[in-house]
């Protein structure tokens, strides 16, 4: 079964430094990956997404995610933090010969100090 | 824009309660999902459907059912609500499974007493 773990439960940032959070995925085959944010009450917003090809994907908001295939990891990043970007993060995996389940991990909570 | 709407944002039930969760989209799309969302568990997918009148269990089906009547309706129902059910549950919806986007609606707390 296809499984995605987000190490990091809640990371604390000040605002201008860089963000890395962490994606691991547990997927024989190669897996479609993906990268929503849940604002405070909002539903779950698309960052990026990476299906195929160049494996530096850009996204939405100034993210852009890495995959690396040696070590099943879909690491998210951004170079300079705005307090906005205070929210929830959810790495998800979805996979054709996995019954074509999204499986979301347990997610990241951003913290952003001026 | 695509729009997901749930008809409740927050819900308060009795035990013992049928309770019936309501999710319209708006694009046209195949597939709605119907999540279970709780901390550190990040969404857990409960029943899917890829077409009218059909559907998939997902992970956590158990004391759910789900009714696609129409293309563009999802319900999501709890037959005898339990305290354990007290949780967020996100509609979404996308035109083919996997290998799109899903969009999502905001969401319906729903607490169980």
């Amino acid at each position: 079964a296809q499984s995605v773990t987000q190490p990091d439960i809640h990371i604390t940032v000040s605002e201008g430094a860089s963000l890395e959070l962490r994606c691991n995925y547990s997927y024989g085959a190669t897996p479609y990956l993906f990268w929503y944010v849940q604002s405070p009450g909002q539903g779950l917003q698309l960052l990026l997404k990476y299906f195929s090809g160049d494996t530096l994907v850009q996204g939405i908001k100034g993210f852009e995610a890495e995959f690396k295939r040696s070590q099943s990891s879909f690491n998210l990043r951004k170079p300079s933090v705005h307090w906005s970007d205070a929210a929830e993060y959810f790495c998800a995996v979805g996979a054709r010969a996995a019954g074509n389940k999204l499986t979301f991990g347990g997610g990241t909570r951003v913290l952003v100090k001026p | 824009d695509v729009k997901v709407t749930q008809s409740s944002r927050y819900l308060v039930k009795r035990t013992g309660e049928k309770v019936f969760l309501e999710c319209v989209q708006d694009m046209d799309h195949e597939n709605m999902f119907w999540y279970r969302q709780d901390p550190g568990l990040g969404l857990r997918l409960i029943y899917f459907s890829y077409d009218v009148k059909m559907k998939e269990k997902g992970d956590i089906p158990e004391g759910y059912s789900v009714s696609r009547e129409k293309k563009e309706r999802f319900s999501l129902i709890l037959e005898s609500a339990s305290t354990n059910q007290t949780s967020m549950y996100l509609c979404a919806s996308s035109i083919k499974l996997v290998n799109t986007e899903a969009f999502f609606g905001q969401g319906t707390r729903l607490t169980v007493v």
